[in-house]
Formats: C-alpha cells, structure tokens, sequence
C-alpha cells in the first residue's frame, strides 16, 4: 500500500535556526513528490515537484531533495513568516491523485 | 491572477440535511480534484474528473457523498443526510493537466469547513 510520512510531527525554531523537515514514502512507482505550505484556515499552497532521485529544487530559504525512498525540506536561516504546516504528497504511477502525510507543524520565534 | 474558489466558506448543518459544496477551479484547467481533510491531517484524495468526466471516485467515503462537473468547469461536492463524521475540511484543487512532468501541480482552494451537529 502507498504510504508517506513526515517527521518530526511538530518542530520549534529560533529564528534563523536552519533544520530540515523529512518524508519518507512507500509508493509502486513515483510519479512526482510535491511539497505544499498550508497556513491555518487555508488551502495548501504550492512549493516544489521533484521527479526523480538527486533532483533539488531551491526557493529563498527553501530546498527540497529527493533520494528513492525519502524527500527533504530544508529551511536555512528561518524567520518567522515561514510558521506554518508543511504538507509531502506522492503521485503514483497510474494514479493522478495525490497521497498526503499527515504534515509538519513549524513554528518560527524571535 | 484568479485561484480556485470554494463557496460556502463555512457551513453548518444539523445532522441530517443535504449540502452542496461548489468549487470554481483556475480557468482553462483540465482536471478537478475534491479532498477531505481532518483536523490535524493531511488532505485525503475522494474523487477527481477530467473535463466532465469522472475518472475515479474511489475515495468518496460512501454512496452518500457525490460529485458532478457538468461542463467541465465549475463543480459540486454533494452529501445527503450529513453524519457527524462528515465534519471536516473539504478542499477542491485543479490542474492544467494530468501526465507529463510539467503543468500537473495540483493548485488548491481555501476549503470549505462543514460542522455537523
């Protein structure tokens, strides 16, 4: 069965703290890990879509990777606006819909 | 720019009643997207149409719930006789397209928020 999950479930930084946020998938054939952003009482917004393993994709202080069986999202120097639920969802092979984990709750203080 | 809207943003209902969720995707969009998101958890996939076509309908939690895109824009999210267990997030999302590796992202409405009591 197509799996993913996200650590840690919640993540505390002080600003400018850099940390990394993990999903790990289990999926019969990947066809694109997509990273989301969602802020409370809003739908998730778009970051990245990764294809394949070694792939990085880069916006302001984001980064996200790919290896075959885990996805990164590295956050360097945060600040507080970047507070907010990190979604990772796979696209399986036949499949056009989107497996969620369960997200990542970052909270940024000054 | 326009984004996908959702109307209502909120809406209670008593335990029982029939609702209609509308969703209005970015225009020239092909594919349409419903998901159910509990609180705490991440979106969970009920059906999807390309068009006016329903293509798959295998997470919609039962006969319950029904989808319909007519004209392949605008769409609605219908549930008859709402259950406690319905309350939740329900978000709507559309694409460009579906394969390839470009113009596939999937981009989402703020949700509408259904209490049942």
């Amino acid at each position: 069965e197509d799996q993913v999950t996200q650590s840690p479930e919640a993540l505390r930084l002080q600003e400018g703290e850099s940390s990394s946020l993990n999903c790990s998938y289990t999926v019969s054939g990947l066809r694109g890990l997509f990273w989301y952003r969602q802020d409370p009482g809003k739908g998730p917004e778009f970051l990245f879509t990764l294809y394949s393993a070694g792939e990085e994709k880069e916006k302001e202080r984001l980064k996200a990777t790919l290896t075959k069986k885990e996805s990164f999202l590295h956050i360097t120097a945060p600040k507080p606006e970047d507070s907010a639920t990190y979604l990772c969802a796979v696209r399986t092979g036949g499949y056009n819909k989107l497996i969620f984990g369960a997200g990542t709750r970052l909270a940024v203080h000054p | 720019g326009a984004g996908v809207s959702q109307s209502p943003r909120y809406k209670v209902a008593k335990r029982g009643q029939d609702v209609a969720l509308r969703c209005d995707p970015i225009s020239g969009h092909v594919s349409l997207f419903w998901y159910q998101q509990a609180l705490g958890q991440g979106p969970e996939f009920l059906t999807y149409f390309q068009n006016e076509a329903q293509l798959d309908k295998s997470g919609l939690p039962s006969d319950r719930f029904f989808a319909e895109r007519p004209e392949g824009s605008v769409s609605t999210l219908k549930i008859q006789r709402t259950q406690q267990e319905d309350s939740a997030v329900y978000l709507c999302a559309s694409s460009l397209r579906l394969s390839g590796t470009s113009g596939n992202e999937q981009f989402f409405g703020p949700g509408t928020r259904l209490t049942v009591l």
